[in-house]
């Protein structure tokens, strides 16, 4: 079974800092690879997904991934932090090997932007 | 489009008591899904379905049913509520099956069972 690992459940960073969100993934066979943001009280929206090609990928909001294969990692980051960048992130996997579009999400990090 | 929504946004139930969770996509899309999320544990898949009358069972199925009549709605249905069902319940649609899909996700539906 695949597993997905977020290290760091609370990152806090100053508005116009770096962000660097962790993920790592664990299977034999390197997944497909999403992350999501989540907004107080409200559903998961799509920041960027790692399919094939590229190993960097480009999100919305600022954001970018880069697949590293060596590492089994699909860190998140954003060069300058936003107030509104404060969310819940979530890194996720889904299998290549079929079997339906079934999404295995790590624990969550919480960013929070200070002034 | 309205995208995925989910009614209730919120809802109270007594242990032993039965209900519905309704979901609805106006996208055609093929793949439905039901996650819950508890605190510290991210989303976990409960149900999903590849179609119409097709659903199966996903990694916390136990206390959980459901049907797909319609390409636009997938329901969950709790049988006899359990306070360890207390989480907050989001249902996702994608195109197809193909684990490359992007899942669009409702605005959730927050269940606490005492």
């Amino acid at each position: 079974a695949q597993s997905v690992t977020q290290l760091g459940s609370h990152v806090s960073v100053s508005e116009g800092a770096l962000v660097l969100l962790r993920c790592n993934y664990s299977s034999s066979v390197p997944p497909y690879l999403f992350w999501y943001v989540q907004y107080p009280n409200q559903g998961l929206q799509l920041l960027l997904k790692y399919t094939t090609g590229a190993t960097l990928v480009k999100g919305i909001n600022g954001f970018e991934a880069e697949f590293k294969k060596s590492e089994t990692s699909f860190h998140l980051t954003k060069p300058s932090a936003h107030m509104s960048d404060a969310a819940e992130y979530f890194c996720a996997v889904s299998d290549r090997a079929g079997g339906g579009n079934k999404l295995t999400f790590g624990t969550g990090t919480q960013l929070k932007v200070e002034l | 489009n309205a995208g995925v929504t989910q009614t209730p946004k919120f809802q109270v139930l007594k242990t032993g008591q039965s209900m519905t969770l309704q979901c609805a996509q106006d996208m055609n899309h093929e793949y439905m899904s039901w996650y819950r999320q508890d605190p510290g544990m991210g989303l976990r898949l409960i149900h999903y379905s590849v179609g119409a009358g097709i659903t199966d069972q996903g990694e916390v199925p136990n206390g959980y049913n459901v049907s797909r009549s319609t390409t636009e709605d997938f329901p969950l249905r709790l049988l006899s509520a359990a306070p360890s069902q207390t989480s907050v319940y989001f249902c996702a649609s994608s195109y197809s099956r193909f684990s490359a899909d992007t899942q669009y996700f409702g605005p959730g539906t927050r269940l606490t069972v005492l």
